[in-house]
């Protein structure tokens, strides 16, 4: 099956630093990724969607100049999160459309996320 | 406001039994259903999807139904194992447009199969 990998899978950071979030596809090719994140007990959120060769699409809300979004590659986007704050401390997951297998367009395969932590 | 709900934030089951997890949304112009398993720590496993355009769609011990009249669907596991016990989300997508690809996702049930 399609294989999404995350690195790190975990950081902790000092407040005002910026951490950088890599989302690969490992055996496929995403032109569309996207960005979620997952406070405790709660739903994933849609932060943003990343088309390779283009800019980010981010949801209402989302701060576009924090939440860095390059897509350079059919099988890698990166979330970098600036001068990152305490309140940025949660789960970032992406996830990658896998557009060459024949399933539906709206299958997404997720990574195993990344859990920020910002002192 | 929250497009894509799962009422029961729990759901106990004895192993052997089916496990029949619920949801419900508001947004009629969601085409596209699917169904994910968490674990801790980790990202979503997609489980199982369905179109508007079915009623059913049955891929082993998982079948989902949709009632596209009540804005409802419905995951069913049967036999549950214990190996099932994990957050499932609910989740729905809506054709073309900005909104391409793009999915909501219900709070997630956490479902625990017992021995």
């Amino acid at each position: 099956g399609a294989v999404v990998s995350q690195h790190p899978s975990w950081v902790i950071c000092k407040s005002g630093t910026s951490v950088k979030i890599e989302c690969r596809s490992l055996d496929f090719q995403a032109t569309t990724m996207f960005w979620y994140r997952q406070f405790p007990k709660q739903s994933l959120m849609l932060m943003a969607t990343s088309n390779e060769g283009s800019k980010a699409t981010y949801e209402q809300g989302v701060e576009k100049d924090k939440f860095l979004i390059n897509h350079a590659s059919l099988t890698l986007s990166t979330l970098t999160v600036t001068s990152a704050h305490p309140e940025d401390s949660s789960f970032y997951i992406c996830s990658a459309r896998d557009v060459g297998s024949g399933s539906h367009r709206n299958e997404q395969f997720f990574g195993p996320g990344t859990r920020l932590t910002v002192l | 406001d929250q497009q894509v709900k799962q009422n029961s934030p729990s759901l106990s089951v004895q192993e052997g039994r089916i496990s029949i997890l619920n949801c419900d949304y508001t947004n009629s112009m969601f085409d596209y259903f699917l169904w994910y398993k968490k674990y801790p720590a980790e990202g979503p496993t997609f489980l199982i999807s369905i179109s508007s355009i079915k009623d059913k769609n049955e891929d082993g011990r998982f079948t989902v139904f949709l009632n596209k009249s009540a804005k409802h669907l419905s995951l069913h596991i049967v036999p549950s194992q214990p190996g099932d016990s994990a957050v499932y989300f609910c989740a729905a997508s809506a054709d073309g447009g900005t909104s391409y690809g793009k999915l909501t996702f219900g709070q997630g049930t956490i479902l625990t199969v017992h021995p």
